[in-house]
């Protein structure tokens, strides 16, 4: 069964410092996403991104964010100056259709200090 | 924007069972609602999803009812198994948006 692949599983990085996420997506879906949970949390709508543009964002997803599509394959997370509430477990997803049929890849544990 | 409201946070059953979780969502342009499983180190996986021209919906021992005037949705499992341990998302959407709100979790533990 195709799957969302995430990488990497786990990544600490300093506070201030930039990370990026990075996400493959299922090769014939057209649609991606990122979402976040803080533990304990809901998980949280950040972007979604269609036709190599930013479909819709949410309140979280501020200047430090950023995505990428850099090439036919990945799908990348920016995080430019990380904040220690940016500690939480980023899913990235992909769909065929809008909305519907995501499939999410197992996210990354994000721990900044 | 949309607010999903999930109950119970946990839930315990004993191996046979059946297990029912329930979501309010606020939105009344809601017309899609997916559910997820989530087991641990793993993403969500969608298990049933169902749209707002269709009361109930069912595969194998797994079901989702929508009641749209009451804005509730709720996820059924019958003959529950150890295996269907996990934590459970209820999720809510329109065709105006980008995006699932989610709603708390469900840790759902079945006992053997």
């Amino acid at each position: 069964e195709p799957e969302v692949t995430q990488t990497p599983s786990h990544q600490v990085t300093q506070m201030g410092q930039e990370v990026i996420l990075r996400c493959v997506p299922i090769s014939n879906h057209l649609y991606f996403y990122w979402y976040r949970q803080i533990l304990g949390q809901k998980v949280e709508f950040l972007v979604s991104f269609y036709n190599n543009e930013i479909s819709e964002k949410s309140e979280i997803f501020d200047d430090q964010f950023s995505v990428e599509r850099p090439d036919g394959s990945n799908f990348t997370l920016k995080i430019r100056s990380t904040k220690l509430e940016d500690s939480a477990m980023y899913f990235c997803a992909s769909s065929e259709e809008l909305r519907t049929g995501y499939t999410f890849g197992s996210g990354t544990r994000l721990t900044v200090v | 924007g949309e607010n999903v409201e999930q109950h119970p946070s946990t839930l315990s059953v004993q191996e046979g069972d059946s297990a029912v979780i329930k979501c309010t969502y606020s939105d009344s342009a809601s017309n899609y609602f997916p559910w997820y499983k989530q087991e641990l180190g793993k993403g969500p996986q969608l298990i049933i999803d169902i749209r707002s021209n269709v009361g109930e919906k069912k595969d194998q021992r797994i079901a989702v009812t929508l009641n749209k005037t009451a804005k509730h949705f709720s996820l059924h499992i019958t003959e529950t198994q150890p295996e269907d341990s996990a934590v459970y998302f209820c999720a809510a959407s329109n065709n105006a948006g980008n995006m699932l709100t989610f709603g708390g979790g469900t840790r759902l533990m079945v006992k053997p």
